[in-house]
C-alpha cells in the first residue's frame, strides 16, 4: 500500500543521546516535510525538503538536522535529545514543495519521550 | 505570519445530529487542507480544497477564498467521527508554508 512510514512508532530516550527518526515514502514525491505536534500548539515544521539533495528550516529547527540524499527517505536526527523535545513527530510528503501547491500527505507518527 | 482560526474549539453531537466547522484565515492562501485527527492520533486527509465545494459521503466542505474562510459540514454524525478536525492553509514562501489551526475537537455520543 502506498503511503508514509516512520520508525519507531515510540521511543523513551534519555536526556543526551543521539537519535534518528526515520520515514520512508513510496509515492515519488519531490517535497517531505517534518513536523512536531504538541498538546496546545498544533503542528509545527521542524525541516523540509522541496527536493531530493535540498533542505531547508522550518518554524523550530533548533536541535534537529535532516538529510535527503534519495527521494523516499527524510531522516529527522536529534544530536544531543533534551526534554523539550518531547513531542509526536510526523512526517509528510506532497508531489511539489515549489509554487504549485499540492496536498500534503501525513505518516502515522512517533510518540517521543526524552526523560 | 499568517493566523488560522477554527471555532467551535470543542463540539459534543448526538449521534446522528449535524455540524458545520469553521476556518477563518488571515491572509491569501494557495493551499487548503481538511484533516481528521482520529483517537488513535492518525492525520486523514479529508479534503483538499482552495477553492469551491466539494462532497464525499456524509462529508462536504466549502472554501470561499476571497473571503478568507472554510467550512466542513459533517452530516448524520456516527461515533467514528469523533477527534479533532483540523484546517491547514498553505502559501508559498521559498517552500509550501502550511499552518495548522488549532482544531475543533468534535465528541459524538450514541
Amino acid at each position: 500500500i502506498a503511503g508514509i512510514t516512520q520508525a519507531p512508532t515510540s521511543q523513551i530516550l534519555a536526556a543526551g543521546r543521539r537519535m534518528t527518526l526515520r520515514c520512508t515514502q513510496d509515492m515519488r514525491h519531490n517535497a517531505m516535510y517534518w513536523y512536531r505536534q504538541d498538546l496546545g500548539l498544533g503542528l509545527r515544521l521542524i525541516h523540509y525538503s522541496n527536493t531530493a539533495g535540498t533542505t531547508g528550516k522550518g518554524e523550530v529547527p533548533d536541535g534537529y538536522s535532516v538529510s535527503r540524499a534519495n527521494t523516499d527517505d527524510f531522516p529527522l536526527t536529534l544530536a544531543s535529545a533534551v526534554p523539550s523535545q518531547t513531542s509526536v513527530y510526523f512526517c509528510a510528503s506532497s508531489r511539489t514543495g515549489q509554487r504549485l501547491p499540492s496536498e500534503q500527505f501525513f505518516g502515522p507518527g512517533t510518540r517521543l519521550t526524552v526523560l | 505570519g499568517i493566523q488560522v482560526e477554527q471555532s467551535p474549539p470543542d463540539l459534543i453531537l448526538q449521534e446522528g445530529a449535524n455540524s458545520t466547522l469553521r476556518c477563518n484565515f488571515s491572509d491569501s492562501v494557495n493551499n487548503l487542507q481538511w484533516f481528521h485527527q482520529n483517537p488513535w492520533g492518525q492525520l486523514i486527509n479529508l479534503f483538499y480544497i482552495p477553492s469551491g465545494t466539494k462532497q464525499n459521503g456524509r462529508l462536504s466542505a466549502t472554501t470561499v477564498a476571497t473571503e478568507r474562510y472554510s467550512l466542513l459540514y459533517i452530516s448524520s454524525s456516527q461515533t467514528t467521527d469523533s477527534g479533532v478536525y483540523f484546517c491547514a492553509v498553505g502559501f508559498f514562501g521559498g517552500y509550501q508554508k502550511v499552518t495548522f489551526g488549532t482544531g475543533t475537537k468534535l465528541q459524538v455520543i450514541p
